[in-house]
């Protein structure tokens, strides 16, 4: 079935350091959307991307959707300790476009 | 942005009970929600798509007689875990699906329930 690949699993940056997230797809995805879970928390909408080649920033945060939209990348410039948590990327179910399809997520430690 | 609440945010309970869960949209109708289910550091489990006014949609090998759900009007939803067991102790997490206008729909997610069965 559809599935969505997230790697790495984790990571520990010190802070100031950037960090990437990256999400692939062996099909052609509708759209992309990043979430964002704080520890102990609940995932939160962050954006959405549909555009083949579409790049959205929030701030420190650049958003990138692949131009096959078989792949997406989140990056942060600066990290700061605010940033941690763990980050998912999801696509709409292509048989079924309310559900998402969720990668296993890249969980982010800063180190102050 | 949509809200959604989800009562109780964390239960405690003997094995053999059941365990009711709500998810509410306070903001907005929600002809859709999802259940979700989240075991320490891994990623969302779907349990079952709640449809208001129909029969829940379960995913497989996901009990649909122990995790009961209701979806009785536009703005609630609830599951059941019925007979609970240590095993059924986890993070249960609702969403409600909203239409961004663009065919695409993103998910808003309620606070979770912790639910630890002894």
């Amino acid at each position: 079935g559809q599935q969505v690949m997230q790697i790495p699993q984790y990571q520990h940056v010190q802070e100031g350091e950037d960090f990437t997230t990256y999400c692939n797809s062996s099909t052609t995805l509708s759209n992309i959307q990043w979430y964002k879970q704080r520890p102990g928390g609940h995932p939160v909408f962050l954006i959405q991307l549909v555009k083949s080649g579409e790049v959205k920033k929030q701030k420190r945060l650049t958003f990138q959707f692949g131009e096959a939209k078989k792949n997406s990348s989140l990056h942060i410039t600066a990290t700061q300790t605010t940033d941690v948590g763990t980050y998912f990327c999801a696509a709409n179910n292509a048989g079924n476009n309310r559900k998402l399809i969720w990668g296993l997520g890249t969980s982010l430690a800063v180190n102050p | 942005g949509a809200v959604v609440s989800q009562h109780p945010s964390r239960v405690i309970c003997k094995s053999g009970t059941s365990v009711k869960i709500e998810c509410r949209s306070l903001d907005f109708q929600a002809t859709t929600m999802f259940w979700y289910r989240q075991f320490p550091k891994q990623s969302l489990m779907l349990m079952a798509t709640s449809n208001e006014g129909s029969k829940a949609t379960y995913e497989q090998g996901v009990e649909k007689d122990k995790f009961l759900i209701n979806h009785a009007s536009l703005t609630l939803s609830t599951l059941t875990v019925t007979s609970a067991h240590p095993e059924d102790s986890s993070f249960y997490i609702c969403s409600a699906s909203v239409g961004t206008g663009t065919g695409i729909e993103t998910q808003y997610f309620g606070p979770g329930t912790r639910l630890l069965v002894l």
